[in-house]
């Protein structure tokens, strides 16, 4: 079966510096996607960055970048320059190619200190 | 324009009441979902609709039951409420495998949040 863990249930980080979110997850698939969504206190989810598993090249939007190890099954976030407005939950997701389904991990509660 | 809306965004009813949450995409997508968020923040898929077929249905009681008169709706309908129904639902909707680039992509709307009293 898929999973999808997110082992840090909360961070913390100060303005304007660098936090990475860790994910891993369990699949025997080999073609499949990664996310991380973002669910502001609002609680809309909001797509943050997607990464396909074929590409090695890591995907970047803005201040968000993630950290691809397909070995090691890893999908971490980093968030650079963090802000007050990046305060939220963040969930790691996991979909398989051929399925529909989004499995998400848990969440880690992201606190932006000013 | 809003992409995946859904009504009502709040609803509070008596355990045993039978209710619905309408789900309303314009994003010309095929493929609509239901998934449940529990009080621990953790989010599950319950349903997946694909051109008004069932594709994905996971056990869930069947006191709910999904409907979808067309492509561009999903709505949910919830017999006989329990104390345990009480979470935030969410609509999300994306393209079929293989008809776009972004197809794996899952796009969510604002959240339904159930109260049974």
């Amino acid at each position: 079966a898929q999973t999808v863990t997110q082992s840090q249930p909360e961070m913390s980080v100060q303005e304007a510096e660098t936090v990475t979110l860790s994910c891993t997850y369990d699949t025997s698939e080999s073609d499949y996607y990664l996310f991380w969504y973002k669910q502001p206190p609002s609680r809309q989810m909001i797509l943050v960055i997607r990464q396909e598993a074929y590409k090695q090249q890591n995907a970047t939007e803005n201040r968000f970048s993630v950290n691809f190890q397909k070995a090691a099954k890893s999908f971490s976030l980093k968030i650079s320059d963090s802000q007050l407005g990046d305060a939220a939950m963040y969930f790691c997701a996991y979909r398989a190619n051929r399925d529909d389904k989004i499995i998400f991990g848990k969440g880690t509660r992201l606190h932006i200190l000013p | 324009d809003t992409a995946v809306s859904q009504t009502p965004k709040y609803l509070v009813t008596q355990m045993g009441n039978d209710k619905s949450i309408k789900c309303e995409q314009n994003l010309g997508h095929d493929t609509m979902y239901w998934y449940k968020q529990d009080s621990k923040k953790f989010l599950k898929i319950m349903f997946s609709y694909n051109n008004k077929e069932l594709i994905i249905n996971e056990t869930v009681p069947n006191r709910f039951s999904p409907k979808s008169p067309d492509k561009a709706h999903l709505n949910l309908h919830i017999n006989s409420l329990e104390l345990g129904d009480s979470a935030v639902y969410f609509c999300a909707s994306s393209h079929s495998p293989g008809l776009a680039p972004d197809t794996d992509t899952q796009y969510f709307g604002p959240g339904t949040r159930l109260t049974v009293l």
